[in-house]
């Protein structure tokens, strides 16, 4: 099935600066591709998506590109606070439809003051 | 917004024994999962269901069952508990529209196998 590959598993910035995370993905038919942000001991939640129809999507202070073509998508946080500090992790929609999400293994940012 | 419970919060359960983790939606998506969460493996799809009476198999169902008696409720079922099952399992559900398709998870159930 479907795999999400997902870099870096640890990142540590300084507040202010900008944190990128990376995902790739092997099935050329997926086209959904969101991210979840985790705080500790919380729930995953939706923080921003895009579709395959889009190269770049930004809200506010995230900015998500998708590469098609090489199969790959980022996320990037700017000017980072230390409330972005959370579990973030990448998704891809399976084969079967965009209701099914196969997630990355996750990344654990941490924003040092 | 959308609201996804599950239960119970924590459980431990001893190794041969069943577990069942319960979910219960009422945003009236079609759409419900169950996922575990280990660190390095991310979240993992066990099973899913596009609506009532539903279930289908995801990425890792051996070890496990589920049922979707209804709209609202989509239980996991783990007829005999290993302790390779100790883990979190998240709930999720969602509307599975073209236009996205955001899920909304529940609280977590922390489930400890000795």
């Amino acid at each position: 099935g479907e795999q999400v590959e997902q870099l870096p598993s640890i990142l540590r910035v300084q507040e202010g600066s900008s944190a990128s995370i990376n995902c790739s993905y092997e099935d050329s038919a997926s086209n959904y591709f969101p991210w979840y942000k985790q705080e500790p001991g919380e729930n995953p939640k939706l923080i921003i998506d895009i579709r395959s129809n889009m190269e770049r999507k930004q809200i506010q202070e995230l900015i998500v590109l998708l590469d098609k073509k090489a199969k790959r998508f980022s996320l990037h946080i700017t000017d980072t606070q230390p409330g972005d500090s959370a579990m973030y992790f990448c998704a891809a929609s399976g084969s079967s439809g965009s209701w099914q999400l196969i997630f990355g293994s996750g990344t654990q940012l941490t924003v040092m003051p | 917004e959308a609201a996804v419970t599950q239960s119970p919060r924590n459980k431990v359960a001893v190794t041969g024994g069943k577990v069942t983790l319960s979910c219960n939606q009422t945003n009236n998506h079609n759409n419900m999962y169950w996922y575990r969460q280990d660190t390095g493996h991310g979240l993992r799809l066990i099973h899913y269901s596009y609506g009532a009476g539903s279930t289908e198999k995801g990425d890792i169902p051996d070890g496990y069952k589920a049922s979707r008696p209804s709209q609202e409720n989509f239980s996991l079922i783990l007829e005999l508990a290993t302790p390779s099952q100790t883990s979190v399992y998240f709930c999720a559900s969602g509307d599975g529209a073209t236009s996205g398709n955001t899920l909304y998870f529940g609280e977590g159930s922390r489930l400890i196998v000795v």
